[in-house]
């Protein structure tokens, strides 16, 4: 059982240069979504989805793009890197029943130079 | 929207002993609580759970508690061990999105 997969796990960017993170999860979650994990703060949400077709924006979503096609991926766009990007990016899943268990993916580390 | 506030920061205990991990939230609609573990490199794994209808919950080494008037939760770790050492994040939530604690790095002295 896979879970939540993460690609790829570490990537350089130069500022202005676009990307896209991948996820995909495999337990027919309704709900995933994107975080991300800085230093002293926590994890903040980015965007999330609570099913294909429907997405909607978190905590922190200016400089980032999503889209749901499909049930099982979730991917992430940069438009244009830049170094306040620099983070570890998480992607989650859950049934979306409220209590219901967050499951994370390894993340992937990105440094925008 | 929740704010989560978790302190210590850091956390360093004697193997054997116990921890204590503190939050504190502001919506007062929430009604979940979970809390997370992170190992090195990996992404954060549930450990534990509690919901606003009930004041405490233990699994094995591990309880938290819950005062919702006051609105603030704990972690206990008892008999401490080496792989108790990691991230941990407390999180609040009044449906399936999840506010995080800033974490807390506990490191088991052996």
């Amino acid at each position: 059982n896979a879970g939540v997969t993460q690609t790829p796990k570490f990537q350089v960017l130069k500022t202005g240069q676009s990307m896209t993170l991948q996820c995909a999860q495999d337990m027919n979650h309704e709900y995933m979504s994107w975080y991300r994990q800085d230093p002293g703060m926590g994890l903040r949400l980015i965007h999330y989805s609570v099913g294909a077709g429907i997405t909607d924006q978190g905590e922190v979503p200016n400089g980032y793009n999503v889209s749901r096609s499909t049930t099982e991926d979730f991917p992430l766009r940069l438009l244009s890197a830049a170094p306040s990007q620099t983070s570890v990016y998480f992607c989650a899943s859950s049934s979306g029943r409220i209590g219901s268990p967050l499951h994370f993916g390894n993340g992937t580390r990105l440094t925008v130079t | 929207g929740e704010n989560v506030e978790q302190h210590p920061s850091t956390l360093s205990v004697q193997e054997g002993d116990s921890a204590v991990i503190k939050c504190t939230y502001s919506d007062s609609a929430s009604n979940y609580f979970p809390w997370y573990k992170q190992e090195l490199g990996k992404g954060p794994q549930l450990i534990i759970d509690i919901r606003s209808n009930v004041g405490e919950k233990k699994d094995q080494r591990i309880a938290v508690t819950l005062n919702k008037t006051a609105k603030h939760f704990s972690l206990h770790i008892t008999e401490t061990q080496p792989e108790d050492s990691a991230v941990y994040f407390c999180a609040a939530s009044d449906d399936y999105k999840l506010s995080f604690g800033a974490g807390t790095t506990v490191t088991v002295r052996a």
